[in-house]
């Protein structure tokens, strides 16, 4: 299987910081990256596919980067609605497979 | 606007069964890789099940494999989790979701997904 790893676990940042988390692949998956962002209670909504791909209707302030096994989801000016958790998930094998979160703090 | 609704989950004893279904509305349904996606209390997200659009190819987590199956039946828009030996550990919220290209051959990410339902093994 592939693992996924993220770090940090957990980020403390205030409103207007430009905020990086970084998810790692045991093995190279190309550019089959998805990013997920989750809300207390709430169902996970895609932001980013193939590594880089920005979903429609998400804001522009979020991007992702990297191919192989090194993955970046960057928020370039965080705002109070972005309090959430993140999970990257590769789509190359299976069993398909997530990180294990990065919450955000504002 | 895609719309999944699960229905089904509840309190089970640990060795019970359970059926988990997915409504869906708004798209045509027989045209997509649909999955079941399962979340722990307090833990991350864990894929379980994968089923392609005509139900030729099902794929599953080695920790499911043999007890639970995944099916759809295109005529209903549904999307089905039949659980049997349920154990302690399959505790969680269980999501339906949808992969994002119509007709593919191949399951990609989750583009859309359902409010989920809860699952408790219990005793």
């Amino acid at each position: 299987d592939i693992q996924m790893t993220q770090s940090p676990s957990t980020l403390s940042a205030s409103v207007g910081d430009r905020v990086t988390i970084t998810c790692r692949a045991s093995q190279s998956i190309s550019s089959w990256l998805a990013w997920y962002q989750q809300k207390p209670g709430k169902a996970p909504k895609l932001l980013i596919y193939k590594a880089s791909s920005l979903e429609s209707g998400v804001p522009s302030r979020f991007s992702g980067s990297g191919s192989g096994t090194e993955f970046t989801l960057t928020i370039s000016s965080l705002q109070p609605d972005d309090l959430a958790t993140y999970y990257c998930q590769q789509y190359s094998n299976y069993p398909r497979t997530f990180g294990q979160g990065t919450k955000v703090e504002i | 606007e895609v719309q999944l609704v699960e229905s089904g989950g509840g309190l089970v004893q640990p060795g019970g069964s359970l059926r988990l279904s997915c409504a869906a509305s708004a798209f045509t349904f027989s045209s997509y890789w649909m999955s079941w996606v399962r979340q722990a209390p307090g833990k991350g997200l864990e894929w379980v099940a994968y089923i392609k659009h005509d139900g030729s190819e099902k794929y599953y987590v080695d920790s499911v494999k043999g007890r639970f199956t995944i099916s759809r039946d295109n005529a209903q828009n549904s999307l089905s989790l039949q659980m049997n030996s349920l154990r302690a550990e399959d505790t969680a919220v269980y999501f339906c979701a949808r992969d994002p290209v119509e007709g593919s051959h191949w399951a990609e990410y989750f583009q859309h997904w359902g409010q989920g339902t809860l699952v408790t093994v219990s005793s």
